[in-house]
């Protein structure tokens, strides 16, 4: 069973610029999280989708991104302009919806906005 | 709002030698997830604690929640290189919710 993926897994932007990222999910997990990880500080969660729903979008930072997941498949996250503080590492992870189970993580996206 | 506060930040140990991690949490946990993360990789699941006083091992880790579901610990006994990483605790409010997680440990082995 191939894992959650994600693409790309660096990117280097120039201020201002527009970065996409890509989460493929662990095929049938309905649940689709992204989190990220900036400079010495914790992981912190970002959004929560159920299918092709936002569940929970309570983390993200601003309306300079945004999330979308058409069909209830994979995910994209945009930022647009990026900004210096943007810079991190982006997770997404994925969880089946059946019983309390573990959430698979992908190796990230490193994000560096220059 | 909830937070996770894990100690030590980092820790070094000799090879064969046995460590504890630390994880502690401001509110009743509903759920308690150990990850580890090496360098350039996803956080890797370990194991999922809920019951209070619940313990799990796999291998050589053993992680457990306390009777009052706010502190676990993450127990390394003969550490080997393959340990080498960092461990993260993870907080859940809900059965679906997301993860809060501490600031995690690194864990380096001395040969």
């Amino acid at each position: 069973e191939a894992g959650v993926t994600q693409f790309p897994s660096h990117s280097v932007i120039e201020k201002g610029q527009t970065v996409t990222l890509r989460c493929d999910p662990i095929s049938g997990h309905d649940n689709l999280y992204w989190y990220r990880r900036v400079m010495g500080k914790e992981i912190k969660f970002l959004l929560h989708f159920v299918k092709e729903s936002k569940q929970d979008e309570s983390g993200m930072p601003n309306n300079r991104f945004l999330a979308e997941r058409t069909g209830g498949t994979y995910s994209t996250l945009k930022v647009q302009p990026a900004e210096l503080e943007d810079s991190g590492v982006y997770f997404c992870a994925s969880r089946s919806t059946k019983g309390v189970s573990e959430q698979y993580f992908g190796p990230g996206t490193r994000l560096t906005v220059t | 709002s909830q937070e996770l506060e894990q100690s030590p930040q980092s820790l070094i140990v000799q090879e064969g030698k046995n460590l504890t991690i630390n994880c502690t949490s401001s509110k009743t946990l509903y759920g308690l997830y150990w990850y580890k993360q090496k360098y350039g990789e996803g956080l890797i699941f370990l194991m999922m604690l809920q019951k209070g006083g619940e313990e799990k091992s796999h291998e050589k880790i053993t992680a457990k929640l306390d009777e009052k579901k706010q502190q676990s610990s993450l127990h390394i006994t003969a550490s080997q290189p393959s340990h080498a990483g960092i461990y993260l605790c993870g907080a859940v409010g809900g059965e679906y919710s997301k993860i809060i997680f501490g600031s995690g440990t690194r864990l380096s082995i001395r040969p």
